[in-house]
C-alpha cells in the first residue's frame, strides 16, 4: 500500500522557474527520501532527511520536513529541461532498523526549454 | 564501478507460465531489496534480504512469488503461474549494509503477462 500522497500529480513549468512538490505521509518515520525516475525505469536517490531534521540542501534541491504535519516538500530551483522526470517521496517507518521504503505515487515534472 | 543490473530488461510471457527475474547487486552490498511498480504508481516493497536470508518478505503478494539469494549476492525473483495482474516493472535495489544506508536501484525488468 502507498504510504503517502504527492501533490501535484503533474507539474509543467518553464526552464529557469522553480518547481515545488509536496508529499504527505501517515505514520511516524525514521527518515524521508526523494527519488527521481526517468522513463519509468531506474530510480535515482536525490536526498534524505531524517525525522529530527527540518531542512536540507543539495545543490539546486531543498527539502523541508514538518513531522507535526507529516509532510515534506521538494524545491528544485532554476529548473532545467533535464529535470523532466517523475519525482517520488519515500519513507522509512519509525522504529525500523533497515531501509524498507514506502513510496508515494509521484509527481510528474515537465520542464519546457 | 558497476551499478545494480537486472536481467532481462523486458519479459513477455503467457498467463500461467513461470518466470525468473535476476538481480546483480553492487559488489559488496549485503542488503538487497525487491520492489514492484505498476503503471502510474510508486514502487511497492516486496522483500528484503540481509546476506542470504530473507529478513522481511511481508510485501510478497501471495505464495506464487518467491525470491532467493543463495550466496548473498545475486538474487532471483520467481513467479509461478503468472497472472495478467503481475504485469509491472520489477525493481531491485542494494545497499552497503543492513541499516538505513542509501539504496541504489537497478533499471528494472518490465514484465508483461499476456
Amino acid at each position: 500500500s502507498q504510504q503517502g500522497e504527492e501533490d501535484p500529480q503533474a507539474l509543467s513549468i518553464q526552464e529557469g522557474e522553480n518547481a515545488t512538490m509536496n508529499c504527505s505521509y501517515k505514520t511516524s518515520i525514521n527518515n524521508l527520501q526523494w527519488y527521481r525516475q526517468n522513463s519509468g525505469r531506474g530510480l535515482v536517490h536525490l536526498i534524505l532527511i531524517r525525522s529530527n531534521e527540518r531542512e536540507k540542501h543539495s545543490g539546486r534541491l531543498r527539502v523541508t520536513l514538518d513531522t507535526s504535519k507529516k509532510s515534506s516538500s521538494l524545491l528544485i530551483t532554476a529548473s532545467r529541461a533535464a529535470d523532466t522526470a517523475s519525482y517520488f517521496c519515500a519513507t522509512v517507518a519509525g522504529g525500523t532498523s533497515y531501509g524498507k521504503l514506502t513510496f508515494g505515487q509521484g509527481t510528474i515534472l515537465t520542464v519546457h526549454p | 564501478g558497476a551499478g545494480v543490473s537486472q536481467t532481462p530488461s523486458n519479459k513477455v510471457t503467457e498467463k500461467g507460465k513461470y518466470v525468473e527475474l535476476r538481480c546483480d547487486p553492487i559488489s559488496g552490498h549485503t542488503a538487497l531489496y525487491w520492489y514492484r511498480q505498476s503503471l502510474g504508481q510508486g514502487p511497492e516493497f516486496l522483500i528484503y534480504f540481509q546476506g542470504t536470508g530473507a529478513a522481511d518478505d511481508s510485501g510478497l503478494p501471495n505464495d506464487r512469488f518467491f525470491a532467493v539469494r543463495p550466496e548473498g549476492s545475486v538474487s532471483t525473483l520467481k513467479i509461478q503461474r503468472t497472472e495478467r495482474g503481475d504485469s509491472a516493472v520489477y525493481l531491485c535495489a542494494s545497499s552497503l549494509g543492513g541499516g538505513l544506508e542509501t539504496q541504489y536501484f537497478g533499471p528494472g525488468t518490465r514484465l508483461l503477462v499476456l
